[in-house]
């Protein structure tokens, strides 16, 4: 199975400032259509997840344009580029091109 | 309003059986693939299983193959899970996720999860 990791497991932020997670995935995500199959999500404090960026850069709809990911073959980031209060939650990426699909353990992210 | 609703989750002996159920509205899953997500208490996200428009096409996560059986009836615009031969380690919060080609297969629709425990 293809694990992936993220660092780090927490972090704590300024409102304002900006913040990023890794994810690493031990097999490539690029697939030969082009591209590639790596995703967030949010889970919010007693929600269910909710997508933020699907095919590796792609904002999901009404996802604000703070958030971003990037990368490539088999290292991603996610970036906010200004946490604010409503971003707390589990973040958490996941690879859908070989099965199965797997998630990273998940970073939770407060606010200071 | 496009949602999913999950029902079916309970308290179930080791060895018992459990069938989940999930109802689209707002849409018909007819057009979509679907998949079900679990949460144990406190931990991450696993995927279980998912199933193409048909039901032809099935794949399910080792943990859960031979034991748990997906299907759906796109009639009724709905998916299910039939859970056998369930273990502690089955407690879950079971999420019914509807995955979107153009959106190259994002889950992008949750259901709100229905929670399974299991135990004596």
């Amino acid at each position: 199975d293809v694990v992936m990791t993220q660092t780090p497991l927490s972090l704590s932020v300024t409102p304002g400032q900006p913040a990023s997670i890794s994810c690493k995935s031990s097999q490539s995500l690029l697939h030969s259509d082009g591209k590639t199959y790596l995703y967030w999500y949010l889970q919010k404090p007693g929600q269910s997840p909710q997508l933020l960026i699907y095919a590796l850069s792609s904002r999901f709809s009404g996802v604000p344009d703070r958030f971003s990911g990037s990368g490539s073959v088999t290292d991603f980031t996610l970036k906010i580029s200004r946490v604010e209060a409503e971003d707390v939650g589990v973040y958490y990426c996941m690879q859908r091109l070989h099965l199965p699909f797997t998630f990273g353990p998940g970073t939770k992210v407060d606010i200071k | 309003q496009v949602q999913l609703v999950e029902s079916g989750g309970g308290l179930v002996k080791p060895g018992g059986s459990l069938r989940l159920s999930c109802t689209a509205s707002g849409f018909s899953i007819i057009d979509y693939y679907m998949t079900w997500i679990r949460q144990a208490p406190g931990k991450g996200l696993e995927w279980l299983s998912y199933i193409n428009s048909s039901g032809r096409t099935i794949y399910y996560a080792d943990s859960v193959k031979g034991r748990f059986t997906i299907s759906r009836d796109n009639a009724k615009n709905s998916l299910y899970l039939q859970m056998n031969s369930l273990r502690d380690e089955d407690t879950a919060i079971y999420y019914c996720v509807r995955d979107d080609y153009m959106l190259s297969d994002a889950s992008d629709i949750w259901g709100q999860g229905t929670m399974v425990t299991v135990s004596s």
